[in-house]
């Protein structure tokens, strides 16, 4: 089977740093996918890593470790349109599908 | 126009009706998806498809049929509607080669 962990929530301020961590167990594992879903809507995605280390998109970047089955969600210059939840999804070998975590939502205070 | 479409955007219904639920999409994508996700909890997968001959059970599919009818066309049916299967309803799509998957509006199905 796949299990992913996430912190069920995340506080902070506008202008501050947060990192979203994610683990998992899975079999067959190709990627780590991120996506965030504001209320009421629909989830849009962030970033994908297949390989160690760090993508940098803008303001957020993505980490993964596949020797430690982890990988994070880094958010910097926090705005206050970054409250939504955040969800790490586990790609199967050919990524035929998704599996996702239970998500972490993340309300930025000003 | 919005790239993935997805009727109705809201349903309220009784225990035992048949539903269906409608997904098309203009992207010109191979796969479709179709998620259920309930409050607090993450998107849990119910059928998926690669092509209009190829359809896959994912992780949550008892109780649920669908019916690609064309590339565009994913359809997802509940036979016999019951309480436990109010929540929202997200059609998805993808590309081979791709790592993102597009998501529709999603459907809020209420089963009384």
């Amino acid at each position: 089977g796949q299990s992913l962990e996430q912190p069920s929530e995340v506080t902070a301020v506008e202008g501050a740093i947060v990192q979203i961590n994610c683990t998992y167990q899975t079999s067959g594992f190709y990627g780590l996918s991120w996506y965030q879903q504001h209320d009421g809507g629909a989830p849009t995605f962030l970033s994908y890593n297949a390989l160690d280390g760090l993508e940098e998109t803008g303001r957020f970047s993505s980490f993964l470790s596949r020797s430690d089955s982890y990988g994070y969600l880094l958010l910097q210059e926090l705005q206050m349109k970054d409250s939504a939840s955040y969800f790490c999804a586990v790609a199967n070998t050919g990524f035929q599908k998704l599996v996702f975590g239970t998500g972490t939502r993340l309300l930025v205070s000003p | 126009d919005a790239d993935v479409t997805q009727t109705p955007r809201n349903r309220i219904t009784k225990t035992g009706k048949r539903i269906m639920l409608e997904c098309s999409q203009t992207k010109g994508h191979d796969r479709m998806y179709w998620y259920r996700q309930d409050p607090g909890l993450g998107l849990q997968l119910i059928y998926y498809s690669f092509d209009v001959k190829d359809i896959n059970k994912g992780e949550i599919s008892d109780g649920y049929s669908v019916s690609r009818q064309a590339q565009a066309k994913f359809s997802l049916s509940l036979e016999s509607a019951i309480p436990n299967q109010t929540a929202l309803y997200f059609c998805a799509t993808g590309n081979l080669g791709d790592n993102e998957q597009f998501f529709g509006p999603g459907t809020r199905l209420t089963v009384l």
